[in-house]
């Protein structure tokens, strides 16, 4: 059973604060990664994805990668309060980007005025 | 900026009644899905659709659910005979190849 794991927080931090996420995931198999943000009663949104390890950066938001660790990381910087959501990672294993996506449970982040 | 649709938002049914949720997929899109998540749980893996016929579909997705893409815009998931434990949000979501699959607002149901 391919598993992705997250602590489920809430992660708090004050505005302005790096939050820093984590995800692990089982399957050695695993090609893509995804960080979704999910508010409360809605769909996920894409964040960014990242396929090679390594970091990506994409405004606030870095993306680390260690497939040798099985590890994905989100870093959000200067973290404002319209960032409190669910962080939900993601990770594929069939077909690339074209499989199924592998959802852990997310993470609550608050961001405090 | 295009956007995967769904209807209803909401829909309330009977337990043992058959429920049929709707999806607009992104027009060029090729991929199309269906996840769903049980309040406070994961989003969870349906059955993905590829050219007409299911590519793949999880444990979750068994006889009771069927999937139709009828014309050349929408993507249907049939529930026939529902349970309470069907009761989830449904999200539908649909990606163009290669990238990022992108999600509809989802339909709430309530089987009671």
């Amino acid at each position: 059973q391919k598993e992705v794991e997250q602590n489920s927080g809430p992660l708090s931090v004050p505005e302005g604060a790096i939050a820093s996420l984590n995800c692990t995931y089982s399957d050695r198999g695993s090609q893509s990664f995804f960080w979704y943000r999910q508010y409360s009663g809605k769909s996920p949104e894409l964040i960014m994805f990242i396929y090679s390890n390594g970091d990506k950066e994409d405004g606030r938001f870095t993306a680390q990668l260690n497939k040798a660790s099985q590890y994905v990381s989100l870093l959000i910087r200067d973290s404002q309060p319209s960032d409190s959501a669910t962080y939900l990672c993601a990770v594929t294993g069939y077909g690339g980007s074209q499989g199924n996506l592998i959802f852990g449970k997310g993470t609550k982040l608050s961001v405090k005025p | 900026e295009p956007e995967v649709t769904q209807t209803p938002s909401h829909q309330v049914t009977q337990m043992g009644q058959e429920v049929i949720l709707r999806c607009v997929p992104i027009s060029n899109h090729l991929y199309f899905y269906w996840y769903r998540q049980i309040l406070g749980q994961k989003v969870e893996f349906l059955v993905s659709f590829y050219n007409n016929e299911i590519s793949e579909k999880s444990e979750i997705f068994d006889d009771q659910f069927s999937v139709e893409r009828p014309d050349g815009s929408n993507f249907t998931l049939k529930i026939r005979s529902t349970k309470l434990e069907d009761s989830a949000m449904y999200f539908c979501a649909s990606l163009q190849g290669g990238e990022t699959q992108y999600f509809g607002p989802g339909t709430r149901l309530l089987v009671l």
